[in-house]
């Protein structure tokens, strides 16, 4: 098993257009967790599944952003409408329910011009 | 969104000399963990800690979880070239939303050879 896989690595796109980033989880794990990190800060929760069910969605910033983990294994993370203050690190994480402490992907780098 | 207070924010050490990092927070954790993070990459578990009080090493790495629960320190002995990076304390309370984790704000180090 290679880890928590991202894609893409960086994106690059104009305000206004939508966008979708894929997680690949550690296979046997089975929550999954998004988290946003913007330059000079600590990463920020912003969602999680458990399985397929997502379990704490209140965090998400606004609206715009949607996740989903349609059969329990890789999950995508959907800004609608990039605003020029959406650019940041997006970062995936997997754990086991009874491990604590994730193990992280390397993000996807959201640029919007 | 909530974060812990880190200090310092960065450190410009020479190679060989020893690094200490602090963390602390209003709230109570039940565990605590401590990340390093590279350039373009995800945060990476370093050291985690469960009780309070309790002192865990990990090679040059010691860290400890503060009797009150509201803070956490981390040592890095015998400073190398390769400790290069940022290191993110993070604390977790367990079954919040999944045992969430609220990050610091980083603290940079940087190695002179």
């Amino acid at each position: 098993d290679t880890g928590v896989s991202q894609d893409p690595r960086h994106k690059i796109t104009k305000r206004g257009q939508n966008v979708t980033f894929r997680c690949d989880p550690i296979s046997e794990h089975n929550r999954l967790y998004w988290y946003r990190q913007t330059l000079g800060q600590g990463p920020e929760f912003l969602t999680y599944f458990q399985n397929e069910a997502q379990l704490e969605k209140s965090r998400l910033l606004s609206d715009r952003f949607s996740a989903e983990r349609p059969k329990g294994s890789f999950s995508t993370l959907e800004i609608q409408r990039t605003e020029q203050g959406d650019s940041a690190m997006y970062l995936c994480a997997s754990s086991l329910v009874t491990v604590y402490g994730y193990t992280f992907g390397s993000g996807t780098r959201l640029t919007v011009v | 969104g909530q974060q812990l207070n880190q200090s310092p924010q960065s450190m410009f050490i020479q190679e060989g000399e020893d690094v200490s990092m602090n963390c602390t927070s209003s709230s109570i954790f039940n565990t605590w963990l401590w990340y390093k993070q590279e350039p373009g990459e995800g945060p990476v578990l370093l050291i985690a800690l469960y009780k309070a009080g309790e002192l865990t090493s990990n090679g040059r790495l010691t860290a400890q979880f503060g009797i009150t629960r509201k803070d956490s320190f981390l040592n890095i002995s015998a400073s190398i070239p390769s400790d290069v990076g940022i290191y993110f304390c993070a604390g977790q309370f367990l079954n919040n939303a999944g045992n969430m984790l609220t990050f610091g704000g980083g603290t940079r180090l940087m190695v002179k050879p």
